[in-house]
């Protein structure tokens, strides 16, 4: 099946400090990939979609200048939580579309942030 | 405005008791209906995508069903290692391929 790898798993920064996470396709080429971000017993909260090669599409209430995204190619993206605060802790989660599986998403396992 | 409605919330079932979990959706244009399995602390895995009224999916105890209107993940005689919490999504036509989410239904399996 898909597999899509994010790293880290898991990071504690220190406040004002900015974090990358990177996402990754392994075995197709993701023409878009997506970013979630999931509160505790909450279900997944869209961040932001990105298309290979394009600037990120924000969803509303989300800072593109706070939350840095980079699409430079077909099997990787970043996210990069720059000047990080407590309130950014969370557990952010990666998804790549597979056009031939169907276009749907395939998700990482996830990286929690902690911000201190 | 698309929808997803997820009930119940939470599922209690003894090994071996056969249930259904429901998944109501309005949508413009449906494109998809996607169902996926997420465990504590980590990323929701893939389960199943249908994708017109009528079609039927099967993996191992799992089936899921679509009509018009709503989808149903059937789960016979389940297991404790199915115990997770069980979310669908659906694609709209007019979407960036973006997914619209139920709050997913917490299932727990009793030995």
């Amino acid at each position: 099946g898909a597999v899509v790898s994010q790293h880290p798993s898991w990071v504690i920064c220190k406040s004002g400090t900015s974090v990358k996470i990177e996402c990754r396709s392994l075995d197709f080429q993701a023409t878009t990939m997506f970013w979630y971000r999931q509160f505790p017993k909450q279900s997944l909260m869209l961040m932001a979609t990105s298309n290979e090669g394009s600037k990120a599409t924000y969803e509303q209430g989300v800072e593109k200048d706070k939350f840095l995204i980079n699409h430079a190619s077909l099997t990787l993206s970043t996210l990069t939580v720059t000047s990080a605060h407590p309130e950014d802790s969370s557990f952010y989660i990666c998804s790549a579309r597979d056009p031939y599986r169907g276009d749907t998403q395939y998700f990482g396992p996830g990286t929690r942030l902690t911000v201190l | 405005e698309d929808q997803v409605t997820q009930s119940p919330e939470a599922l209690r079932l003894q090994e071996g008791e056969s249930s259904s979990l429901n998944c109501s959706y309005t949508v413009s244009g449906l494109r998809g209906l996607f169902w996926y399995r997420q465990d504590p602390g980590k990323g929701p895995e893939f389960l199943f995508t249908l994708y017109s009224a009528g079609e039927e999916k099967e993996k191992e105890r799992l089936k899921a069903t679509l009509t018009k209107k709503e989808s149903f993940l059937h789960i016979t005689a389940p297991k404790p290692e199915d115990s997770a919490t069980y979310l669908c999504a659906v694609q709209a036509m007019d979407s960036n391929y973006q997914l619209i989410w139920g709050a997913g239904t917490k299932l727990i399996i009793k030995p």
